[in-house]
């Protein structure tokens, strides 16, 4: 069974530009989560999908940030204009049900220059 | 809100010694409680979990933790380290059921294991 996937691994751009990272998650797990890691900083919960709906988005920073879920299958996590506090890794995570433990990518290292 | 405290940053311990990362809580209802590993350029694995029942939970790679309610802590254990323990451990709270935050994690701020040979 494939894990959860994440890509790219690493992007690296400047400030104002536009960026969007992917997620997919385990075969049928309707769970999909982002969370963020600021350099220094904990682990913290972006939001939560239940396939193609936004279940709890009180994480996501501003409204710089859009995530999608299209069919209930991949994620995307759009960035747009990218600043430099955005910098950080961004981790998926998926599980089979809510409560269930959640199944990690291995995250997407962005570098804001 | 719920919340978790590593209070240790880094630890330091040498190959065979045991080892006991601790992790305190604030829920105000019964939590589902996680322990992640990550090592260096990898995702989360996940080390063991408590959802109820018995409090004593054992996980992958020889590890166990504790659940004890009355003083809000889930602490990591391990009998004897192998140098390829080395990685960073973070302790995860899950609300229960009820709510739309039913399965977000909150995570502790991490401790960094380092093993000497």
């Amino acid at each position: 069974e494939a894990g959860v996937t994440q890509f790219p691994s690493h992007s690296v751009i400047e400030k104002g530009q536009t960026v969007t990272l992917r997620c997919d998650p385990i075969s049928g797990h309707d769970n999909l989560y982002w969370y963020r890691r600021v350099m220094g900083k904990e682990i913290k919960f972006l939001l939560h999908f239940v396939k193609e709906s936004k279940q709890d988005e009180s994480g996501m920073p501003n409204n710089r940030f859009l995530a999608e879920r299209t069919g209930g299958t991949y994620s995307t996590l759009k960035v747009q204009p990218a600043e430099l506090e955005d910098s950080g890794v961004y981790f998926c995570a998926s599980s089979q049900g809510r409560g269930m433990p959640q199944h990690f990518g291995d995250g997407t290292r962005l570098s804001i220059l | 809100a719920q919340s978790v405290t590593q209070p240790d940053i880094h630890i330091t311990v040498s190959e065979g010694a045991s080892l006991e990362l601790r992790c305190n809580y604030s829920y105000g209802a019964t939590p589902y409680l996680f322990w992640y590993v990550q090592s260096p350029g990898q995702g989360l694995q996940l080390l063991l979990k408590y959802f109820s029942g018995d409090t004593l939970v054992q996980g992958i790679k020889g590890f166990e933790a504790e659940f004890k309610r009355s003083q809000s802590s889930f602490n990591l254990r391990k009998p004897s380290v192998h140098w390829s323990d080395a990685a960073e451990y973070f302790c995860a709270v899950g609300a229960s059921a009820g709510g739309t935050s039913y399965g977000k994690l909150t995570f502790g701020q991490g401790t960094i294991l380092t093993v000497h040979p």
